[in-house]
């Protein structure tokens, strides 16, 4: 099973409004990652957690919030977004910190009005 | 710095054909990873093929196979007997055994006509 769960699929949310999304594995991988990916772009990296710890994040505005509340679970918490922050913002996770392929998500398409 | 370079943002071959679709690379290290991720239109990115630099011999997974020169820090991949399915963005990616993090390439968008 090389699947990651992500919800909600699609988001709408005003500038004021605190919202989350969730992304789920259960392949015991021990890495997890953010990304945001712009129409027609490559996925940018905004943070990486590695055995539930907070290993890396790209200089991300604090307006987004990550949370890895266990090894088979990451969450994103938004608050006060803009709305250039609307994209798709995609989970994936790897078996290792480094050196293994990641699997991503669906993703979910987020729209900030 | 490390980067990754498909110079072909746009390809459309008719179905049945065989499509390569290039990527280069950039790095002065010696260990590291290669990998072409496939994202339909509308839908899941996934991992096409994945290459280890140690290799010498292609990989290779079904209808997808790859050229990979590591002299020339080339890694192409060709798909044969192409399918609508395979209608899709590509993207070409990279990582060393010392990296937190995959460097992707701008992607190209493949169409698959009938």
């Amino acid at each position: 099973d090389t699947e990651v769960t992500q919800t909600p699929k699609h988001l709408v949310m005003g500038m004021t409004n605190k919202k989350s999304l969730k992304c789920e594995q259960h392949m015991g991988h021990r890495a997890m990652y953010w990304y945001k990916q712009k129409a027609k772009k490559p996925p940018e990296l905004m943070f990486v957690y590695s055995y539930e710890k907070l290993s890396i994040n790209e200089s991300v505005p604090s307006r987004f919030s990550p949370e890895c509340p266990n090894s088979s679970l990451l969450n994103l918490h938004l608050h006060a977004l803009q709305p250039e922050d609307s994209a798709l913002y995609l989970c994936a996770s790897s078996q290792g910190f480094r050196a293994y392929e990641q699997y991503f998500g669906p993703g979910t398409r987020l729209t900030v009005t | 710095a490390q980067t990754v370079t498909q110079s072909q943002p746009e390809m459309s071959v008719q179905e049945a054909e065989t499509v390569t679709l290039s990527c280069t690379y950039d790095t002065s290290e010696n260990n590291y990873y290669l990998f072409w991720y496939k994202q339909p239109p509308s839908r899941q990115m996934i991992l096409v093929i994945r290459q280890e630099a140690y290799k010498q011999q292609n990989a290779t997974e079904n209808r997808f196979s790859v050229n990979f020169q590591k002299a020339a820090k080339s890694f192409s991949l060709k798909i044969s007997d192409s399918q609508l399915g395979d209608t899709a963005m590509y993207f070409c990616a990279f990582m060393t055994s010392r990296d937190d993090k995959i460097i992707f390439g701008k992607g190209t968008r493949l169409h698959i006509l009938p």
